[in-house]
């Protein structure tokens, strides 16, 4: 069985000031590993994804997300937010299907 | 690329009334996922088609949840009969072999 832990439900932190949003994951199989982000009353889009080869993984919007496997964490990470990254952030893991955490909700103040 | 295509976006009605969601799935994609998102439960993975058969409907609630995928192109998600317990927002997704999953914008059903 597969499952996603996102240990925070929500990280509050200043505009221009780096964050991690935490993920651990459990497989029993190799597993590919995604974030997503959700805005308000939108629909889930993906930000990044890891399939295999280099740990560190680059998506959109300035977000990087390092593979660990030793330590079954997918972190998400930036060095700089802006008050739009204000949203939702879930991590998923994949063998066929996408199995997500609970979610971590981004709050950026100015 | 339209993505996957949704409707309605919106759905009110009362409970013990039939409810028919739909999807149209991105050309090309030969996988298709309908999930349910409420703030209890989270992201529930419901059903799982690929090329148009149902592999996994483990996650389908209860004999009142149906799915059907007549074509890789439309998929329908029913509620016979509806309940307070079901309002949620329902996403269809789509992924080729292997990707992480393209997601429609969704549908809110508010049952009465």
């Amino acid at each position: 069985a597969q499952s996603v832990t996102q240990l925070d439900s929500q990280v509050p932190v200043f505009e221009e000031a780096p964050v991690e949003l935490r993920c651990n994951y459990s497989s029993s199989v190799s597993v590919y590993l995604f974030w997503y982000v959700q805005y308000p009353n939108q629909g889930l889009q993906l930000l990044l994804k890891y399939l295999s080869g280099s740990t560190l993984v680059k998506g959109i919007n300035g977000f990087e997300a390092e593979f660990n496997k030793s330590q079954t964490s997918f972190h998400l990470r930036k060095p700089s937010v802006h008050i739009s990254d204000t949203a939702e952030y879930f991590c998923a893991v994949s063998s066929y299907k996408l199995i997500f955490g609970s979610g971590t909700r981004l709050l950026v103040r100015p | 690329d339209a993505g996957v295509i949704q409707s309605p976006r919106h759905e009110v009605t009362e409970m013990g009334q039939e409810v028919t969601l739909r999807c149209k799935p991105i050309s090309g994609h030969n996988s298709l996922f309908w999930y349910r998102q409420t703030m209890m439960r989270g992201l529930e993975l419901l059903i799982y088609f690929n090329n148009n058969v149902p592999i996994d409907d483990s996650g389908m609630p209860e004999d009142r949840f149906s799915a059907k995928m007549p074509n890789a192109s439309f998929s329908t998600l029913k509620i016979q009969p509806s309940e307070p317990r079901d309002s949620a927002v329902y996403f269809c997704a789509s992924n080729p072999p292997g990707q992480g999953c393209n997601f429609g914008p969704g549908t809110r059903l508010t049952v009465l």
